[in-house]
């Protein structure tokens, strides 16, 4: 069964420290991996896609990466801010028949206190 | 310069009413997509519209009927809404199609949180 877990589910860190999420997928075949930002009561947005061949991409302070043997992807936060304070959303894309599909992981919820 | 918009933002209604949800994207993009998210915050997709043409369907009930009368279209009507409709309803489109279409990047609207009463 395709699924993406994600870990923790909540988050606490303090302004100007770094952290890091964790995605674990069961995801077959696979496409694409995606995080997203989601502000609260806003639409996601996204941050980074990654395809099967790459190790690690960057957005700014965010950085992601993806081990495609172990099926893990991870989301860096460097010098977090308030505005950091968002639930972040792994997505992986498995092909299915003429389309991809995309399974969404529960968010990790981060919370930046000043 | 809003990208993707949907209305209403709020919509609470009573229970057996029909309701509908419009989302229009400036993008030019080719496919658009109706997502649902629940209290557990998971987003699952409903359907998927690609130039007017319905290309996803995930066992979406039937009072549930998308209407794209372009493909910078997307409306959700809902018939006779049930307290588990009850969720935040998030219109998304993405350039490309077929197996290309979920391979770029999905642009959301700011969602339209259903309560059905």
């Amino acid at each position: 069964k395709n699924q993406v877990e994600q870990s923790p589910q909540s988050l606490i860190i303090l302004e100007g420290k770094n952290c890091t999420l964790q995605c674990n997928y069961t995801v077959s075949p696979f496409s694409n991996l995606r995080w997203y930002k989601q502000d609260t009561g806003r639409g996601p947005v996204s941050l980074t896609i990654m395809t099967f061949s790459e190790n690690t991409k960057s957005n700014g302070r965010y950085t992601a990466t993806l081990d495609a043997d172990t099926k893990q992807s991870s989301l860096h936060i460097t010098a977090s801010q308030l505005s950091d304070s968002a639930s972040y959303i792994c997505v992986v894309s498995a092909r299915a028949g003429g389309y991809n599909k995309l399974i969404f992981g529960a968010g990790t919820r981060l919370a930046v206190h000043p | 310069d809003t990208a993707v918009s949907q209305t209403p933002k709020y919509l609470v209604t009573q229970m057996g009413n029909d309701k509908s949800i419009k989302c229009e994207q400036n993008l030019g993009h080719d496919t658009m997509y109706w997502y649902k998210q629940d209290s557990k915050k998971f987003l699952k997709i409903m359907f998927s519209y690609n130039n007017k043409e319905l290309i996803i369907n995930e066992t979406v009930p039937n009072r549930f009927s998308p209407k794209s009368p372009d493909k910078a279209h997307l409306n959700l009507h809902i018939n006779s809404l049930e307290l588990g409709d009850s969720a935040v309803y998030f219109c998304a489109s993405s350039q490309g199609s077929g197996a290309l279409a979920t391979t770029g990047e999905l642009f959301f609207g700011e969602g339209s949180r259903l309560t059905v009463l």
